[in-house]
């Protein structure tokens, strides 16, 4: 079956540092990968998409790009911001059409000024 | 436009009582998603509906888990009896159908059983 292992938390960064959250998927067919966010107090939002290999999505000075070599889909921020605290999830579904998302155990992200 | 709506956004009752939760998807979208967020297992599809039809719904733990949708803007997901071990937080979440479409969550109800 489809699976998504991504790094566990917390991370905690202080504020312009680099950050990487690395995901890695297992899936059946050609899959669709995603990163959502969850703010606190808010519900799950859409961050980036990708849906083929090479593609970069991108979002918010957020980057993700499909590895399909290596079954990644890695999340990167050049330079973090107090506000980018949340927890980050990252998801797969299957091609085509719109299946359920295959979540990863999410990571909490706290940055410090 | 209104997002997903979720309601109740808290739920607390006893062990045994009927629990009913709701949602109200995005007018226009076709397919409607029921999720759960446990510490353990983290986000799970419960079950998923596409133009009001269900799908799949092998990831619904029991037979007292029950989830309908009788028109385009509404779904429940029912428990019935409760247990102390769905406490958790569900998530209602609806998109197009179509290849790679977003979905779209609500805020979530969390759901605590005593």
């Amino acid at each position: 079956g489809n699976s998504v292992t991504q790094m566990e938390g917390p991370v905690t960064l202080s504020e312009e540092a680099f950050l990487t959250i690395n995901c890695t998927y297992t899936a059946t067919g050609y899959p669709s990968l995603f990163w959502y966010v969850k703010y606190p107090g808010e519900g799950l939002q859409l961050l980036l998409k990708a849906t083929k290999a090479d593609d970069k999505g991108s979002n918010k000075g957020f980057e993700a790009t499909y590895r399909k070599e290596t079954t990644s889909f890695h999340l990167e921020k050049g330079s973090v911001q107090v506000s980018d605290s949340a927890v980050y999830f990252c998801a797969l579904s299957d091609y085509p059409g719109n299946t359920p998302l295959v979540f990863g155990k999410g990571t909490r992200l706290s940055v410090i000024a | 436009d209104a997002g997903v709506i979720q309601s109740p956004r808290h739920e607390v009752t006893e062990m045994g009582q009927e629990v009913t939760l709701r949602c109200k998807p995005i007018s226009g979208h076709n397919s409607l998603f029921w999720y759960r967020q446990t510490m353990m297992r983290g986000l799970e599809l419960l079950i998923y509906f596409n133009n009001n039809v269900p799908i799949d719904d092998s990831g619904m733990p029991e037979d007292r888990f029950s989830a309908k949708m009788p028109n385009a803007s509404f779904s429940t997901l029912k428990i019935q009896p409760s247990e102390p071990r769905d406490s958790a937080v569900y998530f209602c979440a609806s998109s197009l159908w179509g290849e790679s479409q977003p979905q779209h969550f609500g805020d979530g109800t969390r759901l605590s059983i005593l």
